[in-house]
């Protein structure tokens, strides 16, 4: 069965610094892997995938992640960090139409 | 264009009734997907929908149903409902397979 590990409840970063949100998944074959953020009091919204192709991946707000096959990762990125990146991030994995959502990981970003 | 809709917001019910939810895809979306999200568990996955057949149904019991209309609009309806089923439920909707996900607000229920 497949399965997506975040292995920090929480992360604290300096405003300005890069920050890196960790996900690990467990799948036999190909994955297509996602991440989504929830912000207080909303629903989740998608800010990357990967599917295929190139394996770093850019999507919304400054954020990327890197597909790592050979280590099953797929963390998430951003090369300076906003005090309105702080939210809850999810990591995501799809596999024959069965997605798993990771445990989610809060971001707080520091002024 | 609109994103998704879900109704009610909020919800009180007491053990043993039974409560049904709406969710209205953005426009031209086929796939509906459901999670129902708790501090304990995390987000957990429902069932998913595609042109009115489910395709995917996650762990839960069969208190837990849902289905989807001609014009993508879901519903899931949970039966004799427990303390345990007190959670955010969350619709989602995608235009096809494997893209990307549009969240609605989700339908906070409460069961006392």
């Amino acid at each position: 069965a497949q399965s997506v590990a975040q292995p920090e409840d929480q992360v604290n970063v300096a405003e300005g610094n890069p920050l890196t949100v960790k996900c690990t998944y467990s799948v036999s074959g190909n994955p297509y892997l996602f991440w989504y953020v929830q912000y207080p009091n909303r629903g989740l919204q998608f800010l990357l995938k990967y599917i295929t192709g190139d394996n770093l991946v850019k999507g919304s707000y400054g954020f990327e992640a890197e597909f790592n096959k050979s280590q099953t990762s797929f963390h998430l990125k951003k090369p300076s960090a906003l005090v309105s990146d702080s939210a809850l991030y999810f990591c995501a994995v799809d596999h024959n139409n069965d997605m798993r959502f990771g445990a989610g990981t809060r971001l707080t970003v520091k002024p | 264009k609109a994103g998704v809709t879900q109704t009610p917001r909020y919800l009180i019910k007491t053990r043993g009734q039974q409560v049904t939810l709406s969710c209205s895809p953005i426009s031209g979306h086929r796939s509906v997907s459901w999670y129902q999200q708790t501090p304990g568990q995390g987000l957990q996955f429902l069932f998913e929908y595609f042109s009115e057949t489910q395709r995917n149904k996650g762990n839960f019991p069969g208190r837990f149903s849902g289905r989807q209309f001609s014009n993508s609009r879901s519903e899931m309806n949970v039966s004799t409902l427990e303390l345990g089923d007190s959670a955010l439920y969350l619709c989602a909707s995608s235009l096809n397979v494997y893209n990307e996900q549009f969240f609605g607000p989700g339908t906070r229920l409460t069961v006392l």
